[in-house]
């Protein structure tokens, strides 16, 4: 098992360009949830999915787009990037009640 | 609402000493309580969680947490630091509802001096 993956690790993007996150997993986890990481604030939830088709904004949506076509994938997009999404992305996935699995991260830089 | 603060930052500690990391917590239900690990540029780690039974658990690498309703508190310790403890270390609530949302402490960084 591959648990939790995520593409790509590392991106650069100039402001105003629009990239897809992709987290996918092969537990046949019912939940999915993306974060964003930033230096003394934790993890934020930014969007989540309790099961394929359907998503739900976190704390902090704003600029940020999801979809779960697919039970195994969560996919995260930024339409138009700014300096202020520079950031670690983790996703995560759980079956439900018990412990989320992470992702290793994907590293963003806005310019 | 739920959320949990964590009192320091940064914690410094000598390699074979005692480590603590502080965790308060704020929940108007019992809660369902964690300790992720996070070493430098890596993904996040379960370390341990505590879900309404024996208040004190024991996770992997030597750490164990005690869950104090009465001071609404879950400290994460271990007896002798290792150099490869050195992580951030986060104190995480589950929302008690359908959607088992985790809400994230701002995290303690812990230091292990040789």
């Amino acid at each position: 098992n591959a648990g939790v993956t995520q593409t790509p690790k590392f991106r650069v993007l100039k402001t105003g360009q629009s990239m897809t996150l992709l987290c996918a997993q092969d537990m046949n986890h019912e939940y999915m949830y993306w974060y964003r990481q930033d230096p003394g604030m934790g993890l934020r939830l930014i969007h989540y999915s309790v099961g394929e088709g359907t998503t739900a904004k976190g704390e902090v949506p704003d600029g940020y787009n999801v979809s779960r076509l697919k039970k195994q994938n969560f996919l995260l997009g930024l339409e138009s990037a700014a300096p202020s999404q520079t950031s670690v992305y983790f996703c995560a996935s759980t079956r439900g009640g018990n412990e989320q699995f992470f992702g290793p991260g994907t590293r963003l830089t806005v310019l | 609402a739920q959320s949990v603060t964590q009192l320091d930052s940064h914690v410094s500690v000598s390699e074979g000493t005692p480590v603590l990391l502080r965790c308060n917590y704020s929940s108007s239900y019992s809660p369902s309580l964690f300790w992720y690990v996070q070493h430098p540029n890596k993904g996040l780690q379960l370390l341990l969680k505590y879900t309404s039974a024996a208040t004190l658990v024991k996770g992997i690498n030597g750490f164990e947490a005690e869950f104090k309703k009465s001071e609404t508190s879950f400290h994460l310790t271990k007896p002798s630091a290792h150099m490869s403890d050195a992580a951030e270390y986060f104190c995480v609530v589950r929302k008690m509802d359908s959607s088992y949302k985790l809400i994230f402490g701002s995290g303690t960084r812990l230091l292990v001096r040789p």
